[in-house]
């Protein structure tokens, strides 16, 4: 497509509960990143891929983050045994790698609430 | 550590009147500036970015930003604003050749009043 594409859009979770956020870049693109944006605040970086390679996780806020590019395209967010604080909004982010030449193209966010 | 402050959490205008959106940051080395916008329910938008080149840099919507280094600031501007430019805007740093994470200010809320 022509965006980067996530979804669910909306996920509501009991506490406790295993939860996946899917995003799909754009085609083509090397580079994805996985942003968590609380109510009222700026996005907070949380872990980046070139291709499948994860080359800095060092924003994930617990080991009950988990995040995965496989072939290099489509990457998943994985939140273990959600708690009430990962409530956010999570943004996924693609670039085709050292091009700034447009930023970087995000995807409308998947807002998660955890109950 | 790099870092981004936006010193206003919101900003109030009046349809017309030339707005300006507060930014400075904090690097080691040479910065990619970048300005994105977001409106209600929606992602980042990308506005403009710096990179090298002139001060004076121009992006979509009317708006344009002016690098300034001694400053370490890059603020937003736009010569006359309208309702339609009322949303949240973000100033965002990328290092140049270390890393390709972006830091995000806070935010400011820009408000256009009609």
């Amino acid at each position: 497509g022509a965006g980067v594409s996530q979804s669910p859009r909306y996920k509501v979770a009991k506490r406790g509960q295993d939860v996946a956020l899917r995003c799909d870049p754009i085609s083509g693109h090397v580079s994805l990143f996985w942003y968590q944006q609380a109510l009222g605040q700026g996005p907070e970086f949380l872990t980046y891929f070139q291709n499948e390679a994860q080359l800095d996780k060092s924003g994930l806020p617990s080991d009950r983050f988990f995040a995965e590019r496989p072939e290099g395209s489509v990457s998943t967010l994985k939140i273990q045994r959600t708690q009430q604080e990962d409530s956010a909004v999570y943004l996924c982010a693609s670039s085709f790698g050292g091009d700034f030449n447009y930023g970087y193209t995000f995807g409308s966010g998947t807002r998660l609430t955890v109950v | 550590a790099q870092s981004v402050a936006q010193p206003e959490d919101q900003v109030n205008v009046a349809e017309g009147n030339p707005l300006t959106v507060k930014c400075t940051y904090s690097v080691s080395g040479n910065p990619y500036l970048f300005w994105y916008v977001q409106y209600p329910n929606r992602g980042l938008q990308f506005l403009l970015k710096y990179i090298t080149g002139d001060n004076l840099v121009k992006g979509s919507y009317g708006f344009e930003a002016e690098f300034n280094k001694s400053q370490t600031s890059f603020h937003l501007k736009k010569p006359s604003a309208l309702v339609s430019d009322s949303a949240l805007y973000f100033c965002a740093v990328v290092l140049m050749n270390r890393d390709d994470k972006i830091i995000f200010g806070k935010g400011t809320r820009l408000h256009i009043l009609p």
